[in-house]
């Protein structure tokens, strides 16, 4: 039972051009977000998080969507740049015992 | 200051042995969370420990069990492993349990890449 779901194993991606990744969930008990980014050989690093009251949040070249209506939110990187390639993970926190649940990834691939 | 470490970086066994892999988290750190993270698939959830106590638990059979220590450092172990425990484990650390706005600051280490044969 996949509760966060990140439907395209692949992007690719003009530098200087939007990235848009997308992830859905599930369950309506996830009350905050999270994306990280993963580099081979390295563990998952945190990038932008968002709390479930709201609806956008923004750090530098990265802006976290959530529509909660549709459970579904976004992350868009602009511009994008060749050292943005990498997988790229959303995650859900579950309260209750401190859950993290991941989707599956998706590798971006951002071509110079 | 020193990330998250973990040890061994690889492993390998063969089905039915049992494996222990370990954790550092970073200073000051008093929550350990261990994920397994299969190929083509995001981290699961398997504990997470907060004061020597366990305080989180996924959907893994009960051949996994972890432990805490005084010093913070954690330990997860697997029984009568079988093929498909084979998986890169990643440990993270955090100040605190996981709640809004803690789980940022939630730090990963590189993984203990297990193959079992």
């Amino acid at each position: 039972d996949q509760q966060v779901k990140q439907n395209s194993p692949s992007l690719s991606v003009q530098e200087g051009r939007i990235s848009i990744l997308n992830c859905d969930y599930t369950n309506s008990m996830f009350d905050y977000f999270l994306w990280y980014k993963k580099y081979p050989a390295e563990g998952p690093t945190f990038l932008i998080s968002i709390s479930s009251i709201k609806d956008k949040n923004e750090d530098g070249r990265f802006t976290v969507f959530l529509n909660k209506s549709a459970k579904h939110l976004s992350l868009h990187i602009v511009p994008s740049q060749p050292g943005d390639s990498a997988v790229y993970f959303c995650a859900a926190l579950y309260n209750q015992g401190g859950k993290l649940i991941f989707g599956q990834g998706t590798e971006l691939s951002v071509k110079p | 200051d020193a990330g998250v470490t973990q040890s061994p970086t690889h492993l390998i066994k063969t089905r039915g042995q049992h494996v222990t892999l370990r954790c550092s988290p970073i200073s000051g750190h008093k929550s350990v969370s261990w994920y397994q993270q299969v190929l083509g698939q995001g981290p699961q959830f398997i504990f997470q420990y907060y004061e020597k106590e366990e305080r989180g638990r996924g959907n893994f059979p009960d051949r996994f069990s972890a432990r805490q220590f005084p010093n913070y450092s954690s330990e997860l172990n697997v029984n009568a492993l079988l093929l498909g425990d084979s998986a890169l484990y990643l440990c993270a650390s955090s100040r605190n349990i996981l709640r809004q706005g803690r789980a940022d600051t939630q730090y990963f280490g590189p993984g203990t890449r297990l193959t079992v044969l």
